[in-house]
């Protein structure tokens, strides 16, 4: 079972950011947070991941609270191209496998 | 960057017969390739973990005897689908990793199988 709490749906306008919540309370300190979207019909793309500080590149920043419960990913000025199911994970460092969630459904409009 | 392809884009096959789908990883060499399979409406799940030169590693559920994965190179890993049946048409989507475990995968566009 994946090991984070996303909401089912998100709407951004355009041009806004979009700020996409997850939870992971129950995250231990070697797992890291990582963040992919799928665009409709097509493979995970991966957008970031991060361990305790905030990271950010050219696509989004994620925002990992202090206790580590919790992450935000911003994409800072959200794209009718940014329409897709984005997934948060929680994996340990040494491991491989990606538990996907059913992610948040984030729709951007005009 | 990272990309990976995979081929075909798409296919569509009788029942009873096998289909071989190729994933590859364009510009760096993946040791290990993942495979997923994606039903509508549903989340991606993990079907096997390939390392190149070795057997593949199944999750649990998994027929192995149908789901054949090769991978006999740095950058070719491939999945065969025999006998397909109707269920299992679905979005085949694998993934490759460089480096060691934990390294970031990179997924590749999918494969829509349709079995009629």
């Amino acid at each position: 079972d994946a090991k984070t709490t996303q909401p089912t749906s998100m709407d951004c306008a355009e041009g806004r950011a979009a700020n996409l919540p997850c939870n992971h309370s129950t995250i231990s300190g070697n797992e890291y947070v990582y963040w992919y979207r799928q665009i409709h019909s097509q493979g995970p793309q991966y957008i970031i991941h991060g361990l305790k500080n905030n990271e950010t590149n050219e696509m989004a920043s994620l925002i990992i609270t202090e206790d580590r419960k919790s992450s935000t990913l911003i994409l800072p000025h959200a794209t009718l191209r940014d329409t897709a199911v984005y997934y948060c994970i929680v994996r340990p460092y040494n491991t491989d496998k990606l538990i996907f969630g059913t992610g948040t459904r984030l729709q951007v409009f005009p | 960057g990272a990309v990976v392809s995979q081929h075909p884009s798409r296919v569509i096959c009788k029942s009873g017969t096998s289909v071989k789908i190729e994933c590859r990883s364009l510009d760096f060499q993946a040791t290990t390739m993942f495979w997923y399979r994606q039903f509508p409406k549903q989340s991606l799940m993990l079907m096997a973990t390939s390392n190149e030169g070795s057997k593949a590693t199944y999750e649990q559920g998994v027929e192995k005897d149908k789901f054949l994965i090769n991978h006999a190179s740095l950058t070719l890993s491939t999945l065969t689908v025999t006998s397909a049946h109707p269920e299992d048409s679905s979005f085949y989507i694998c993934s490759a990793r460089r480096g060691r475990a934990g390294e970031t995968q990179y997924f590749g566009p999918g494969t829509r199988l349709l079995v009629l």
